[in-house]
Formats: structure tokens, sequence, C-alpha cells
């Protein structure tokens, strides 16, 4: 049970924003939310976590609700590098990590 | 730093034969974690290490499935006997605890058992 939902896919144009969304209405208080995405042929790689408040860095911005029941990942100007599987995963920061299905974003020139 | 290393990257083997796949953690990690994606199942984890103590191999799909961590820079993941239903891509992450931690992911193992 990943105990997150994204949509299966989004489509996006190159050089647009993209924003994802997650939704996690059962998190704990001490649950971080992490995002990795997945490129083809690739293994998974990190790409931002927070707790309570939003988080930037040099790949993406993570927007988190006040009730913390939902985020959005935010990609400013998508490359079609960024074409990718994006897992929204809820749980610790040491423990394995709970995937679920992801979106499929897909990035058109 | 060369990352996570697995090997082999692709394995072919028939039913019945013992499968084993190696992973070197990224050094300093002290965490280390291993999982399987197919197309039906999506990606698991099966089992994960800290300071190479198993913590956690609730994962780890029934008996035939073992996995070690002699030291801090290898851990194996063994499959004996292997069976068509077992072919995974095989990846191996590892990071560092304290504080949050980052996984870091190798570029996996592909398993095709005939």
């Amino acid at each position: 049970d990943a105990k997150t939902t994204q949509p299966n896919s989004m489509e996006s144009n190159e050089e647009e924003p993209v924003h994802l969304p997650c939704n996690h209405s059962t998190i704990s208080g001490t649950d971080y939310i992490h995002w990795y995405r997945q490129l083809p042929s690739q293994g998974p790689e990190y790409v931002i976590h927070g707790l309570t408040s939003n988080v930037n860095n040099r790949m993406a911005s993570l927007a988190i609700a006040e009730d913390r029941k939902s985020s959005t990942l935010i990609l400013h100007r998508a490359t079609l590098r960024d074409a990718a599987v994006y897992y929204c995963i809820r749980g610790g920061g040491a423990d394995g990590l709970t995937f679920g299905k992801g979106t499929h974003l897909i990035i058109q020139p | 730093d060369a990352g996570v290393i697995q090997s082999p990257r692709h394995e072919v083997t028939e039913m019945g034969q013992e499968v084993t796949l190696r992973c070197k953690p990224i050094s300093g990690h002290n965490s280390l974690f291993w999982y399987r994606q197919t197309m039906m199942r999506g990606l698991e984890l099966l089992i994960y290490f800290n300071n190479n103590v198993p913590i956690d191999d609730s994962g780890m799909p029934e008996d035939r499935f073992s996995a070690k961590m002699p030291n801090a820079s290898f851990s194996t993941l063994k499959i004996q006997p292997s069976e068509p239903r077992d072919s995974a891509v095989y990846f191996c992450a590892s990071s560092f605890v304290g504080g949050y931690n980052e996984q870091f992911f190798g570029p996996g193992t592909r398993l095709t058992v005939l």
C-alpha cells in the first residue's frame, strides 16, 4: 500500500512549468514527503523531500498543503530530459521506500 | 564517487539455477536497500540493512531469497532455486543515516529466468 495517490499520467510542453499533484490524506505527523523520479532504463533518483514547509532545490520545488494531506511537485521549466515516472512517497527518513505507481510525465517538444 | 555499483548488469539463467546479485554501496553510507521492479508489481522493497544488520526483511518474497551484508562495502542477494516469476530488475540503493536520508540507487540488474 503506497498510501499516496497520483494521476497515472500528465503531459506538458517543453519549457513550461509542470505541477505534479499528490494526495496523502493519511499521513502521520512524522512522515516525510519524498519525491523520486525514474528515467527510462535507469534506477530511481531523488528529487526533493519535505516535512511541513515548502522546499526548493536546484531540481524542483515542493509545495506542501497546510494540513499536509497533499503536496505538489513543481518543475519550473520542463525539458525533454524531465520525461520520467515521478513517485510521491510518504514515510520515515531512514526506512525503505514504498513506491506506488507514480505519474508518467510526458514532455512535448 | 562512482555511485552504487551493481553486478552483473544482465543475467540470464535457467529455472532451478542459483543466482547471486552483487552490490557495492557508496563509501561512507551505512544503510543498504534491495528493491525489485516488475511491470505487474512495480517497485518493491525486499530488505534493508543498517550498519550491516538486516532491519526489515518483510518484503523478501519467500525462503528462496536471501540477502547478506558481510561488510560495509558489499552485499549480495541470492535466489536459490530461481523461477521464471523471479524475472525482474533488481535495484540496490544506499544512504547515510543521519538526519534526512536520501537514497542513491544503482543501475540495476536485469534478471531473466527461463
